[in-house]
């Protein structure tokens, strides 16, 4: 069974602070997303990293894929009060019966501060 | 291009009914999954689908839960004789039939169960 670790699972921090977010694993993904869920809605994808190494960045927000496709981190540089929400790494592998079967983190609950 | 719909938002069941929940994919979407978001728990991966097939049933519970995606129409999750833990949030999915940007998966809104 694979799992995603996902730390830390509650960050609050004020308007401008920068923060990361991890998700670790023991098991290789051939991808991993990234979503933001709000309450009472779906998670929307943020990013795909697909390949070991990757760096992809969204405005503010920054996200690598870690050389041995095991883990990944989210940064997000001055964050914003709109920044608040739940963040969900999801790992995938491709082919077969596994494709878009994606296994979650936790979560991390961020809450930034005017 | 619409996205992923869901409905209902949301149901209230009593213990012992049954529960329908639908999915429609986003357009040229062939694939679908079903996930659970219990209260306090992350999402967890139910079933896969195809149009008639179903691929990958191995998160679904053994009993009282049953998934279709026909040739034509909506995916529907049924829940038989519901009990309050299926209470949670129940999130259908949708993927093209390739996918070049590496295995993305669209979430729609969710339909949240209540079993009272």
């Amino acid at each position: 069974t694979q799992l995603l670790e996902q730390s830390p699972q509650f960050l609050s921090i004020q308007e401008g602070e920068n923060l990361t977010v991890y998700c670790n694993s023991s098991s290789v993904f051939s991808s991993l997303q990234w979503y933001r869920q709000e309450p009472g809605e779906g998670p929307v994808l943020l990013v795909t990293v697909v390949t070991g190494g990757e760096v992809k960045k969204l405005k503010r927000l920054t996200f690598q894929f870690g050389d041995a496709r095991k883990d990944s981190s989210l940064h997000i540089t001055a964050a914003q009060p709109g920044d608040t929400g739940l963040y969900l790494c999801a790992g995938s592998n491709a082919g077969g019966t596994s494709y878009g079967k994606l296994t979650f983190g936790q979560g991390t609950i961020l809450t930034v501060h005017p | 291009n619409a996205g992923v719909m869901q409905n209902p938002r949301h149901l209230v069941r009593r213990r012992g009914q049954e529960a329908r929940l639908r999915c429609s994919p986003m357009k040229g979407h062939s694939h679908v999954y079903w996930y659970r978001q219990l209260p306090e728990e992350g999402l967890k991966f139910m079933v896969y689908l195809q149009k008639e097939n179903i691929i990958d049933e191995s998160g679904m519970p053994k009993e009282r839960f049953s998934a279709e995606f026909p040739k034509e129409g909506p995916s529907i999750l049924r829940i038989q004789q519901v009990v309050r833990g299926d209470s949670a949030a129940y999130f259908c999915a949708s993927s093209p039939l390739t996918d070049l940007s590496g295995n993305t998966i669209y979430f729609g809104e969710g339909s949240w169960l209540t079993v009272v």
